[in-house]
């Protein structure tokens, strides 16, 4: 199957900007999406498609895609922002399945 | 409100089986995909299993195939994980997930979980 791969851990000062990145073969022919984990709580999707924030997302978060790379960006990181992020997709290797990349904890600072 | 509600976990000896359960509300259930999702303690987030809305077409990661089973009953608006040969590391929290589309596979985006429920494989 195909792998996506994210950078362990990324930190921000409060109110900078911060962009998350995923990489991955099946980025070349999907769109990532994107979710959001705090401690204790199930993942909530931030960011789909070419450029979808489901209701109530702040619109901070945006989402953007070149080649095998897919990204996150957080314009004005807030305190509550911090948190795990997960990207996933569908999976080229293996129609009509799904990946996920292993996650970047965000520190606001 | 959609609403998920997973139950069914619990602590099972390794080889031995489980059957977890995901009452949905809140939308109309037969005309989405849903997913299972798991997460081991303290890792990230690994895609189990899909199945379409009707029930006719179901996918497995390659780490449960042939020991998991998923399955639907759009009338009581609820879907199933049967779990066979269990393993340590199948110990996890697994997630119910509705996705975003109402097309017959998923699209990978879930745009709804329900809380988990724990399962533990441990002599």
């Amino acid at each position: 199957s195909s792998e996506l791969t994210q950078d362990p851990a990324v930190s921000v000062a409060l109110g900078q900007t911060v962009r998350i990145t995923c990489q991955g073969d099946s980025l070349k022919t999907y769109y990532a999406t994107w979710y959001q984990q705090k401690p204790g709580q199930a993942p909530v999707l931030v960011f789909y498609g070419r450029n979808n924030r489901p209701s109530g997302i702040p619109d901070r978060f945006s989402g953007s895609s070149s080649g095998n790379t897919a990204s996150l960006t957080i314009t004005g990181a807030q305190a509550e922002d911090e948190a795990a992020y997960y990207c996933n997709s569908r999976d080229t290797s293996a129609n009509h399945l799904v990946v996920f990349g292993g996650g970047t904890t965000l520190t606001v600072l | 409100e959609v609403l998920l509600l997973e139950s069914g976990g619990g602590l099972v000896q390794p080889g031995g089986s489980l059957r977890l359960s995901c009452a949905a509300s809140g939308f109309t259930f037969r005309n989405y995909v849903m997913n299972w999702v798991r997460q081991a303690p303290g890792k990230g987030l690994e895609w189990v299993s899909s199945i379409s809305n009707s029930g006719g077409s179901r996918n497995y990661a390659d780490s449960v195939k042939g020991r998991f089973s998923i399955s639907r009953d759009n009338s009581k608006n609820t879907l199933y994980l049967q779990m066979n040969s269990l393993r340590a590391e199948d110990t996890a929290l697994y997630y119910c997930a509705k996705d975003r589309s109402g097309i017959s596979e998923t699209t990978a985006e879930f745009d709804s979980w329900g809380q988990g429920t724990l399962v533990t494989v441990s002599s």
